[in-house]
């Protein structure tokens, strides 16, 4: 099946270190890629959908300014956290749609994740 | 978004079939229902899904009622590989098909 590759798996960085976030469709173009963030024991929460050529959507209460997202390529985007500070260590999920067909009939496929910490 | 209801969580015995609910009494005529699981420290992945009609895959059987206001995920024989936190989504064609996630239930499967 098709694969999304996530990268890296795991960072720890420094408070007021930027962390960029790398999401790759190995086998297939997106057109559309979403980006969420996890916290222990919590469901998914979706942060921003991210369409290749365009400027992504933010959902409310997510600061785009601290959350940059480019999605340059139909098979590459990528979730930069500028200025960490410790409450932004997360579990960070990246997803991506295959291009060729209508996506509410279309499985999404999941990225492995990051597990951001921020000391 | 049509919201969905599952419970919190549910346990089942290795080996014997696991029925996982799922309420969308406000589910529209054009939302597919989506099924994916997460197992632990890792990123979601899909089940199955289907619109009006029951499915099967390897993984599992999606069971739909007939007024679509709810269906059933039915793993057929858990295995410890099957705990996990199962969600249930709606997805409909407009909206950007974006995804997002209820609390899902947590499967515990006892060997």
């Amino acid at each position: 099946g098709a694969v999304v590759s996530q990268h890296p798996s795991r960072v720890i960085c420094k408070s007021g270190t930027s962390v960029k976030i790398e999401c790759r469709s190995l086998d297939f173009q997106a057109t559309t890629m979403f980006w969420y963030r996890q916290f222990p024991k919590k469901s998914l929460m979706l942060m921003a959908t991210s369409n290749e050529g365009s400027k992504a959507t933010y959902e409310q209460g997510v600061e785009k300014d601290k959350f940059l997202i480019n999605h340059a390529s139909l098979t590459l985007s990528t979730l930069t956290v500028t200025s960490a500070h410790p409450e932004d260590s997360s579990f960070y999920i990246c997803s991506a749609q295959d291009a060729g067909g209508p996506t509410s009939n279309t499985e999404a496929f999941f990225g492995q994740g990051t597990r951001l910490t921020v000391v | 978004d049509a919201k969905t209801t599952q419970p919190n969580s549910m346990e089942s015995n290795e080996e014997e079939p696991v029925h996982l609910p799922c309420n969308h009494s406000t589910i529209s005529g054009t939302d597919y229902i989506h099924w994916y699981r997460q197992l632990p420290s890792q990123g979601p992945e899909y089940v199955i899904h289907g619109l009006t009609s029951n499915v099967n895959n390897r993984m599992a059987s999606l069971a739909i009622a007939e007024d679509r206001k709810s269906s059933t995920l039915i793993l057929h024989r858990a295995t410890l590989r099957d705990a996990a936190v199962y969600y249930c989504i709606l997805r409909a064609w407009y909206n950007n098909n974006d995804m997002r996630f209820g609390a899902g239930t947590r499967l515990t499967v006892k060997p």
